[in-house]
């Protein structure tokens, strides 16, 4: 079965500092990939998501993600960040396969920024 | 509001009673999901239907939890003889179908089991 880690679970960042979360999954096979985002009190929202093509894609609020295939990576990176990017944030992945497609999520990464 | 929706958002109930929630799909989505939450944790898929048909369900699903979705529109998942460890936040979602196609979470239903 399929499994994702996301390496750090709490990160603590100022304004404007650069972000880069990490995210490997573990399946031999053709993934679909996606980062989700879950804003204090608010429901789980996608930032972006990779299925095939340009293996760096890029989200929404200057978010971008990088699919490592070699490496069975997924990292997600932003330049800049704010204040407003304080979330929980979830790497997940979707197997092609026959039958179910549920996603698998990751544990998630708490993301402070401080003014 | 036209994404999925979810009902009660909140519950509190005492060890041993039964409790269903309700889930709205966003219009026209075909395939529908319940995940688990629980703190510090990601999503955890429990089941998934493709219309009225369920699917596959997660070895999470024990016999005391039941889902349906009688006509391919709204779904509802029971829990009977609560048990504290049921406590989470249960998280409906849906998709249009296919593999590749973004799965619209709603807010949740949190149960806490006293």
């Amino acid at each position: 079965a399929q499994s994702v880690s996301q390496h750090n679970h709490h990160v603590i960042l100022s304004e404007a500092a650069s972000l880069e979360l990490g995210c490997n999954y573990s399946y031999g096979g053709t993934v679909n990939l996606f980062w989700y985002v879950q804003y204090p009190g608010q429901h789980l929202q996608l930032l972006l998501k990779y299925f095939s093509g340009d293996p760096l894609v890029k989200g929404i609020k200057g978010f971008e993600a990088e699919f490592i295939k070699s490496k069975f990576s997924f990292n997600l990176r932003k330049p800049s960040v704010q204040w407003s990017d304080t979330a929980e944030y979830f790497c997940a992945v979707n197997v092609r396969r026959g039958g179910a497609d549920g996603l698998t999520f990751g544990k998630g990464t708490h993301l402070i920024i401080q003014p | 509001d036209t994404g999925v929706s979810q009902d009660p958002r909140h519950k509190i109930t005492k060890r041993g009673q039964n409790v269903t929630f309700r889930c709205d799909p966003i219009s026209e989505h075909n395939r529908l999901y319940w995940y688990r939450q629980t703190l510090g944790q990601g999503p955890e898929f429990l089941t998934y239907f493709q219309n009225e048909a369920q699917l596959e369900k997660s070895r999470l699903l024990s016999d005391r939890f039941s889902a349906e979705r009688p006509k391919g529109s709204f779904s509802t998942l029971e829990i009977q003889r609560t048990e504290q460890g049921d406590s989470a936040m249960y998280l409906c979602a849906s998709s249009s179908g296919g593999s590749g196609n973004t799965i619209y979470f709603g807010e949740g239903s949190w149960l806490t089991v006293v």
